[in-house]
C-alpha cells in the first residue's frame, strides 16, 4: 500500500470555523491531489500540487485553499467552513502527471461534518 | 452533469452468477481507469486501458475499452462476496482525471 496518511480521519465542527486536512506522503510522488466525495458525485478534484509551493485549482476549489511547504506534506484549509462543505475528503498522490494518465493511490479519507 | 456516467447506479447479485458494469462519455480519454471502493477506505486501483478496443484480464475480472475511446465496462465472471464494492471508473486526459458516481456492487452469499 501507497504511504499516505490523512489526518483526522473523522471531524465535527461547526459552520463559520476554520478546519485544516493534512495528508502526509512517504512515496517522495511529486503530485498530491485533494478531492472531495458526496453521493451522487463521484470524486471531484478540488485542488492539486505539483510540487512544493506549486499549487493549482480543480473543479469544486471556491472556499478551499491549499498549501505545500515539503514534498511528503499537503494541506487542505478549509477558511470558514460551510454545511455545503460536509463530505468525506481523500488526498491521492501520483508519481507524475503524465496527462493525469498515471494512476493515483489514495488516502483513506477523512470524514468531515460542518453543523 | 456527469462527464462519465456510469450504469447501473447499484447492482445486487447472487454468488456465482456474472455481472457488468458500464462507463460512458461524450468526451474521449487517453485512458480510463477502473477503481474499487470498499467502505471506510479510499479507491484502489484495479487497471488502465490506454488503447482503444483493449480488453484486459484481472483473474475473474474483464475490463474493455471502446474502440472510439469514450466508453469501457467491467465484467465479473462468477462474482464473490469478496467482489462487494463500490467500483469508479475515471477518464484521464492531459488536464484532469474525471470520475464517475460510481456502481455499489453487493454479492452475497
Amino acid at each position: 500500500d501507497a504511504g499516505i496518511t490523512q489526518s483526522p480521519r473523522h471531524k465535527v465542527t461547526e459552520t463559520g470555523t476554520p478546519v485544516t486536512l493534512r495528508c502526509h506522503q512517504t512515496e517522495n510522488h511529486r503530485y498530491m491531489y485533494w478531492y472531495r466525495q458526496d453521493p451522487g458525485h463521484g470524486l471531484r478534484l478540488i485542488h492539486y500540487s505539483y510540487g512544493v509551493k506549486d499549487t493549482d485549482k480543480g473543479e469544486v476549489s471556491d472556499g478551499y485553499s491549499v498549501s505545500r511547504s515539503k514534498t511528503e506534506d499537503f494541506l487542505l484549509t478549509l477558511e470558514s467552513a460551510t454545511s455545503s462543505q460536509t463530505s468525506v475528503y481523500f488526498c491521492a498522490i501520483s508519481e507524475s502527471r503524465g496527462g493525469f494518465n498515471q494512476p493515483q493511490h489514495f488516502g483513506d479519507g477523512t470524514r468531515l461534518s460542518i453543523l | 452533469t456527469q462527464l462519465l456516467e456510469q450504469s447501473p447506479q447499484f447492482l445486487s447479485i447472487q454468488e456465482g452468477e456474472n455481472l457488468t458494469v458500464y462507463c460512458n462519455s461524450s468526451s474521449v480519454f487517453s485512458s480510463l481507469q477502473w477503481y474499487r471502493q470498499e467502505p471506510g477506505e479510499g479507491p484502489v486501483l484495479l487497471v488502465t486501458v490506454v488503447t482503444g478496443g483493449e480488453v484486459k484480464k484481472l483473474k475473474r475480472l474483464t475490463f474493455q475499452f471502446g474502440d472510439a475511446r469514450k466508453d469501457s465496462s467491467l465484467h465479473i465472471t462468477a462474482a464473490q462476496p469478496g467482489d462487494t464494492g463500490l467500483y469508479l471508473c475515471a477518464g484521464g486526459d492531459d488536464y484532469k482525471l474525471s470520475f464517475g458516481a460510481g456502481t455499489t456492487v453487493t454479492v452475497r452469499a
